[in-house]
């Protein structure tokens, strides 16, 4: 059964300090990565997305890593915002289009 | 604008009484789809539509139905709404791109339903 487990399950840190999100799956076969953005009672926002050819991606202070290989993923926040507080999704597809496999989500508090 | 648009955004019913959530995406997208969210169960897929008149279950359909007449549209339908209904639903909506020797597909997110069954 094709999983994404991500942990932590919740974090709490200091304005300006960074933080590592991680994902791990067990999709097959496996097509993309993305990460989510999803502020409480919003829909989510993509903030990257990956395949298997490529380990790394970064939009802005987000720096998303995949390892194909041993299916892990992260996500990297440098010097966090009290906006950055939100929840963190990981998705993972296969090459059917219309289906996709949902983390639960890390809940990001950054605190002043 | 592009984005993807859910009415209504709030919602509070009685059990069994029919009702439609619509959904319009004016970026020309081929594959929609709807999402429930739960506390601590995240987001599970209920139906996704590849192209017109082309849908298909997702993970956990029982008690909705959908429809895909037009392009734009993506209706979600409770023919009998149950307490267990009650949730949070996104519509989405993806493009194709890409990306090396993969597609990706870039999903936008409605801004979300939240629906009370009592």
């Amino acid at each position: 059964k094709n999983q994404v487990e991500q942990s932590p399950q919740s974090l709490i840190i200091l304005e300006g300090k960074n933080c590592t999100l991680q994902c791990n799956y067990t999709v097959s076969p496996f097509s993309n990565l993305r990460w989510y953005k999803q502020d409480t009672g919003r829909g989510p926002v993509s903030l990257t997305i990956m395949t298997f050819s490529e380990n790394t991606k970064s939009n802005g202070r987000y720096t998303a890593t995949l390892d194909a290989d041993t299916k892990q993923s992260s996500l990297h926040i440098t010097a966090s915002q009290l906006s950055d507080s939100a929840s963190y999704i990981c998705v993972v597809s296969g090459p059917e289009a219309g289906k996709s496999t949902f983390g639960d989500g890390t809940t990001l508090t950054v605190k002043p | 604008e592009a984005q993807v648009t859910q009415n209504p955004r709030y919602l509070i019913t009685v059990t069994g009484k029919k009702l439609t959530v619509t959904c319009s995406q004016n970026m020309n997208h081929e594959y929609m789809s709807w999402y429930r969210q739960d506390p601590g169960l995240g987001l599970r897929q209920i139906y996704y539509s590849m192209n017109v008149e082309v849908t298909d279950k997702g993970d956990v359909p029982e008690g909705y139905k959908v429809s895909r007449k037009e392009k734009r549209n993506f209706p979600l339908i409770l023919e009998s709404p149950s307490p267990n209904q009650t949730s949070l639903y996104f519509c989405a909506s993806k493009n194709r791109g890409a990306s090396g020797s993969s597609f990706t597909y870039e999903q936008y997110f409605g801004p979300g339903t939240r629906l009370t069954v009592t």
